[in-house]
């Protein structure tokens, strides 16, 4: 499966946008870009993935680039709940062979929203 | 989307015994898995549960330490064998519906070996 790279952390004023990135250089044509989130104490969350196009859900978009080689998860309107660790991950399609439906964690940004 | 209840969902143990954690869900899924998330660490695959027939280990992890059963489409057990302290970390199931596009977690266990 194709690697991804984050900043270890990030810090985000309380109302403003979040804005974190994904580095995934290797990302093969079949590849979906996911982000989760964890929550101290809780499971990840799943928050939006996507192919190739932009996508936008009621809790965040996610760009990504024309090559695919990177992406942006954009939380609008940061809130204090909304920090966590925010892990971006690459996957295969339902169609992808022994790794379909695994999902592999790297190290993800802590994100801290501030008052 | 699917409800992922796990019991217990913390629970502390003498190091040499044996502890099964349940995996619940409210919906039939495909795919469940066992991840572990050991102490400032990120999840780590540990095994896909298979309805029907053994369960599929990652590199690293084996069923005599982690026997995993699952007897139907909705529940699934991971049992962490032989404790030491060094399994003291968070046990979380996950599951994935065959519709849906993401997988969903459960609340975890906290499992402390001492």
């Amino acid at each position: 499966d194709a690697k991804t790279t984050q900043p270890p952390s990030m810090d985000c004023a309380e109302g403003r946008a979040a804005n974190l990135p994904c580095n995934h250089s290797t990302i093969s044509g079949n590849e979906y870009v996911y982000w989760y989130r964890q929550i101290h104490s809780q499971g990840p969350q799943y928050i939006i993935h996507g192919l190739k196009n932009n996508e936008t859900n009621e809790m965040a978009s996610l760009i990504i680039t024309e090559d695919r080689k990177s992406s942006t998860l954009i939380l609008p309107h940061a809130t204090l709940r909304d920090t966590a660790v925010y892990y971006c991950i690459v996957r295969p399609s339902f169609a992808g062979g022994t790794s379909y439906g695994k999902l592999t964690f790297g190290q993800g940004t802590i994100l801290t929203v501030h008052p | 989307s699917a409800v992922i209840s796990q019991k217990p969902s913390r629970d502390i143990c003498q190091r040499g015994t044996s502890l099964t954690i349940q995996c619940q869900v409210d919906s039939q899924v495909t795919m469940m898995f066992w991840y572990r998330q050991q102490p400032g660490q990120s999840l780590t695959l540990i095994a896909t549960a298979n309805q029907g027939s053994e369960a599929t280990y990652e590199s690293g992890f084996v069923i005599d330490k982690f026997p995993i059963s699952r007897p139907n489409l909705t529940f699934s057990t991971l049992t962490v064998s032989n404790m030491s302290p060094e399994d003291s970390s968070i046990y979380l199931c996950s599951a994935e519906t065959g519709t849906a596009t993401e997988a969903f977690f459960g609340q975890g266990t906290r499992l402390t070996v001492v």
